[in-house]
């Protein structure tokens, strides 16, 4: 199993500001996840992290404004740049427990951000 | 575009109830997790099922997958304020699908 750490754990932000959330792995993994968990939906893949590579980002999401860093293979940061109330969410950081494809993941505790 | 959906949303029991949470798609998956998640903390695997019509019980959880490998139940016998949390189907198909989740509330 893998041990994940988030921080901040939970924000409130002002418009217009940006956060940046700190996932750190308890051993060496290749890829990162990043989802989004917003109020009554389910969760939603942000962009997959590889060390050394640029982040890969889903349909809807932007590097602009979700800027990704991976610098080594246990450590990856999300910044949620320029907020608006709408990116109120919970910002999860997770990892693969199984083989690759078999959607088994670990999970961080979650940031729970809100935004006035 | 590939979905899942869960029913019911939200669920609010008594003690020592049953109940079963349902996941549905029209595609198939190679394999289907679900998890548990309480509040504050991340999603925790408690299940991968990967044949169809594969059945896997866990204390007083009974998963299912279907025969089609498109859609998985979850069944809880004698729930227990324990229980409480949110549930979510998940299911690979290259990428993770995510269901919107079944909200359960035990009371004691």
């Amino acid at each position: 199993s893998a041990v994940i750490s988030q921080k901040p754990s939970r924000d409130i932000c002002q418009r217009g500001t940006s956060l940046t959330i700190q996932c750190q792995v308890d051993s060496q993994v290749t890829m990162m996840f990043w989802y989004r968990q917003q109020p009554g939906q389910s969760l939603t893949l942000i962009a997959t992290a590889n060390q050394g590579s640029e982040a890969t980002y889903e349909s809807g999401f932007v590097i602009d404004k979700f800027p990704i860093s991976r610098p080594n293979l246990t450590f990856s940061t999300l910044t949620v740049s320029n907020m608006s109330p709408e990116d109120s969410s919970i910002y999860l950081c997770s990892v693969s427990a199984g083989g690759p494809g078999t959607g088994e993941l670990f999970f961080g505790e979650g940031s729970r951000l809100t935004v006035l | 575009t590939q979905l899942l959906e869960q029913s019911p949303q939200f669920l609010s029991i008594q003690e020592g109830e049953n109940l079963t949470v349902y996941c549905n798609s029209s595609s198939v998956f190679s394999s289907l997790q679900w998890y548990r998640q309480e509040p504050g903390e991340g999603p925790v695997l408690l299940v991968t099922v990967v044949t169809g019509g594969e059945v896997k019980k866990l204390k007083r959880l009974t998963f299912q997958f279907g025969d089609a490998r498109k859609d998985s139940s979850l069944h809880i016998t004698a729930a227990q304020p324990g229980d409480t949390g949110l549930y979510l189907c998940a299911g690979a198909a290259g990428k993770l699908i995510f269901g919107q989740g079944t909200e359960l509330s035990v009371k004691p």
